[in-house]
């Protein structure tokens, strides 16, 4: 079953602009995780923040979690064209053996 | 390269055509996962191994089985699909199950069932 959802569905921005993704989950997490997707090609893991942090950098991401709204944001600052690509929020599954994915949301950059 | 490959990158089939769909990985881990992921759809979990154990299977048709002869290597042996199974199907593998580690993932199969 979809635990994370990712919003907004689609967004489409400038070259230079900032860009932000939310994910909403429904149960406890230990961790929660994003990736990127190019199209048709596989997932690439960018950064996992653990339910006790609240903050995490990794480069032009910046990834904030809120245990206590079940939220996280992805931001990605001075975006490129190359950042175009589908980005996912992954949270445990119930019995935790699995990450299970959401949605998506489907970032376009233009020049 | 990711250090997952996945072979075919593409595969067209019949209904009553048999394949199989290979994974290997080198990057020394325990698990190895199938997703299957459909246009508009989340990703959808598949199966999952832990160091060659089946540990879930995700309500998956019997039309695909799966099989992990060791920890570097996984297999979706594919039998009678139908059209709806037209998918990407990803392969991913990580340190452990527990969700404490990233994944990493091959490129996928692009699987069209005719």
């Amino acid at each position: 079953s979809q635990q994370g959802e990712e919003d907004p569905q689609a967004l489409s921005i400038q070259e230079g602009e900032n860009a932000t993704m939310n994910c909403s989950y429904k149960t406890s997490i230990n961790n929660l995780q994003w990736y990127r997707q190019n199209s048709g090609r596989g997932l690439v893991h960018l950064i996992l923040i653990r339910s006790n942090e609240r903050e995490k950098h990794s480069g032009r991401l910046r990834v904030t979690l809120d245990t206590s709204k079940k939220s996280s944001s992805l931001l990605i600052t001075a975006s490129r064209a190359a950042d175009t690509a589908s980005y996912f929020c992954a949270t445990d599954n119930q019995a935790g053996t699995a990450l299970i994915f959401g949605k998506g949301t489907t970032l376009s950059v233009s020049s | 390269e990711t250090g997952v490959t996945q072979t075919p990158r593409h595969l067209v089939m019949g209904m009553t055509n048999k394949k199989s769909l290979k994974c290997e990985q080198h990057l020394g881990h325990n698990a190895m996962y199938w997703y299957k992921q459909s246009a508009k759809k989340p990703l959808e979990l598949m199966f999952v191994y832990s160091l060659e154990e089946r540990v879930e299977n995700n309500s998956v048709p019997s039309r695909f089985s799966p099989e992990c002869p060791n920890s570097s290597h996984l297999f979706l042996h594919l039998h009678t699909l139908q059209p709806e199974d037209s998918a990407l199907y990803l392969c991913a593998s990580s340190q452990q199950t527990a969700a404490n580690y990233g994944y990493t993932f091959g490129s996928g199969t692009r699987l069209t069932v005719v």
